[in-house]
């Protein structure tokens, strides 16, 4: 498995629950990037990674929205009490890092629906 | 703050032919990448071309070429000889040195047989 990985695919919650969404990076990778799609939308940056730096949480819409990382490992992107402007596809991506290293691998996003 | 623009919700084009995808970005830094991806139905996003914004020539793989006018803020992405497999939404994005990522809001193209 090379490639930057994503789980649930897909999960539908009811409106006010909490949902933990996981992404796995490619080994190696210390940037790591969570993005909110919309339907029909680009790309809304939520969190950043990068190495043992504090995170760029600039992104996040709000306090419901909070992520982790593990070292330069597994994150955790959770989204507290569920509504559903929430409903879109989270996209993770993972990078190596350094500047000069540009390219951003995504994984296959997860898809949620709030019902 | 950076910002990327893609002016062109849908483009189509017929198969063979040629088309131009329109990208413009705001940003102060005179050092940055950008790129162009693409996001076909699987949702899988993969990256079609890069571009640094130090370098004056223009970035080609093999179909795809840019045109990357720098004082205009202008990155544009050229297909020619259009294949169906190319229909995909297209992204442009921006990298600061910050290692942020800033995207346009896409460009669906469709490719007619």
């Amino acid at each position: 498995g090379a490639g930057v990985s994503q789980s649930p695919s897909n999960k539908v919650t009811e409106k006010g629950k909490d949902v933990e969404l996981r992404c796995d990076p490619i080994s190696g990778h210390t940037a790591l990037y969570w993005y909110r799609q919309r339907l029909g939308q680009g790309l809304e940056f939520l969190i950043y990674f990068q190495g043992n730096s504090a995170p760029d949480k600039s992104g996040l819409p709000s306090d419901r929205f909070s992520a982790e990382r593990t070292g330069e490992s597994v994150s955790t992107l959770t989204i507290q009490r569920t509504q559903q402007e929430d409903s879109a596809v989270y996209l993770c991506a993972s990078s190596s890092g350094d500047f000069f290293s540009y390219e951003q691998y995504f994984g296959p996003g997860t898809r949620l629906t709030v019902t | 703050a950076q910002t990327v623009t893609q002016s062109q919700p849908e483009m189509s084009v017929q198969e063979a032919e040629t088309v131009t995808l329109s990208c413009t970005y705001d940003t102060s830094e005179s050092d940055y990448y950008l790129f162009w991806y693409k996001q076909p139905p699987s949702r899988q996003m993969i990256l079609v071309i890069r571009q640094e914004a130090y370098k004056q020539q223009n970035a080609t793989e093999n179909r795809f070429s840019v045109n990357f006018q720098k004082a205009a803020k202008s990155f544009s992405l050229k297909i020619s000889d259009s294949q169906l497999g190319d229909a995909a939404m297209y992204f442009c994005a921006y990298r600061r040195t910050g290692n942020q990522f800033y995207f346009g809001t896409g460009t669906s193209l469709t490719v007619i047989p």
